[in-house]
Parts: C-alpha cells; sequence; structure tokens
C-alpha cells in the first residue's frame, strides 16, 4: 500500500531552525516533493529530492533517505510568514503512470 | 502567461443536484490531476489522466466523473451520490516526465445548501 506521515502541529519561534519529518511507504517511489499552504490557497512547490541526500535551496532545506522512506524539511531562521501547513508529497510510478501522493500536512505557527 | 485556472473559485450545490468544477491549463502538460483538501487535512487524489481520452481513479473517486476531452481541459463533475461534497477543490497539471513537480490551480470552495 502507500502512506505518508507527518506531523500534525509544529510550533516554533520567530528567528529559530524547525525540521519537518515526513516518512513514507510506497511502491514505486519516484520522487519526493515539499510544498508549502497558506489557509484557503494553493500549495506552492518548495523543494525536490530524487536521490539520497541534501537540497539546499535559500533559508529551505529537504533530506531523503530512500532506504528508510525518510525525509524532513529544515527551514532556518524562521519568519513570521512562515506560517503555513507543509505537505509532503511522493510521485509514484505505477501501471505505466505516475500519481502524485500527499501527507495530511504540517501546520506550523511560528511565534514572536 | 501560463498557468493553471480554475473556476469558479465558489460553488454552492443543492440537494440532489450535479455540479462541474472547471480546469484549464496552457502550459501544454500532458497529465492533470482533481484533489480534494478538507479543513485541516492534506490533498486526496480524486481522478488523474496522463493523456487524452484517458484518466484513472484515485483513492477517493466514487460520486465523482471526469473527462478529457482536450488536453487543456479537465472538468470534474460532483455528482448527487457524493453525500459530502464540502471542500476544498484544487486541479493541477504536470509534464509527466522526470522530475517535473506539481502546478496548481488557485482552487473551487463548494459548499451545500
Amino acid at each position: 500500500g502507500q502512506n505518508i506521515d507527518q506531523p500534525t502541529e509544529m510550533t516554533a519561534t520567530e528567528g529559530a531552525i524547525v525540521q519537518i519529518n515526513c516518512t513514507y511507504q510506497t511502491s514505486g517511489f519516484n520522487g519526493l516533493f515539499w510544498y508549502q499552504q497558506h489557509a484557503g490557497e494553493a500549495p506552492t512547490f518548495l523543494s525536490y529530492n530524487v536521490l539520497d541526500g541534501l537540497e539546499e535551496k535559500g533559508r529551505f532545506s529537504s533530506f531523503l533517505s530512500r532506504s528508510k522512506g525518510y525525509s524532513y524539511l529544515l527551514l532556518k531562521e524562521l519568519q513570521m510568514k512562515d506560517s503555513a501547513s507543509y505537505l509532503c508529497a511522493v510521485r509514484d510510478y505505477g501501471s505505466g503512470t505516475y500519481k502524485y501522493i500527499f501527507g495530511t500536512g504540517t501546520r506550523l505557527k511560528v511565534l514572536a | 502567461d501560463g498557468g493553471i485556472t480554475q473556476s469558479p473559485k465558489y460553488l454552492f450545490r443543492k440537494e440532489g443536484q450535479n455540479v462541474t468544477l472547471s480546469c484549464e491549463q496552457n502550459l501544454n502538460h500532458d497529465a492533470m490531476y482533481w484533489y480534494r483538501q478538507d479543513p485541516g487535512q492534506g490533498l486526496r487524489l480524486i481522478y488523474y489522466s496522463q493523456i487524452v481520452n484517458d484518466f484513472q481513479k484515485g483513492d477517493i473517486a466514487e460520486g465523482y466523473s471526469v473527462s478529457r476531452e482536450k488536453k487543456e481541459s479537465f472538468p470534474l463533475t460532483v455528482t448527487s451520490a457524493q453525500k459530502n461534497p464540502t471542500a476544498f477543490y484544487l486541479c493541477a497539471s504536470s509534464s509527466g516526465q522526470g522530475n517535473e513537480k506539481l502546478f496548481f490551480g488557485s482552487g473551487t470552495q463548494l459548499s451545500v445548501l
């Protein structure tokens, strides 16, 4: 089967660092994506990993371990505007088609 | 500018009524997807299509129907069989190749009167 788990909520302080974890189980793994979503809006793309290791993009970094079915999103120098939901998504390939499976999302609250 | 357009932004459905949500893209993408999002939840896949005239059921297809007669368009019909249709509906597309991310429309909020 397919399953993606991430924490429901996290709280952190402005200027701090926060790590949001994601574990997954899929039969046809073909990449892992992180999206940010503000309430009532569409998700926006943050990062993509398909090989093991760390991808860094400004204040955001994402890590992948395919053998462990594990990823994390690292947010540095937190700002109030980072308060949002963060969605982990796996691209799965099977029966000749690709589909993107999302976790339930992690609501991050950044406190002053 | 290329992108995905969803309409309407807000939609109200009466009991026993079918409603259709529009999704149009001018990105020349082959693959298109429909997701449903309930408050405080993640995205659940309803239907997806890799090419014109072909589509597959996602995890929660019951009570929904789609068509893919044109590459640019992937409308979603919420039928009267869907007893709990109130949700935020998101349409997305991708090139269907390599490491392509999903591009999302701005969403349609469907509510029941």
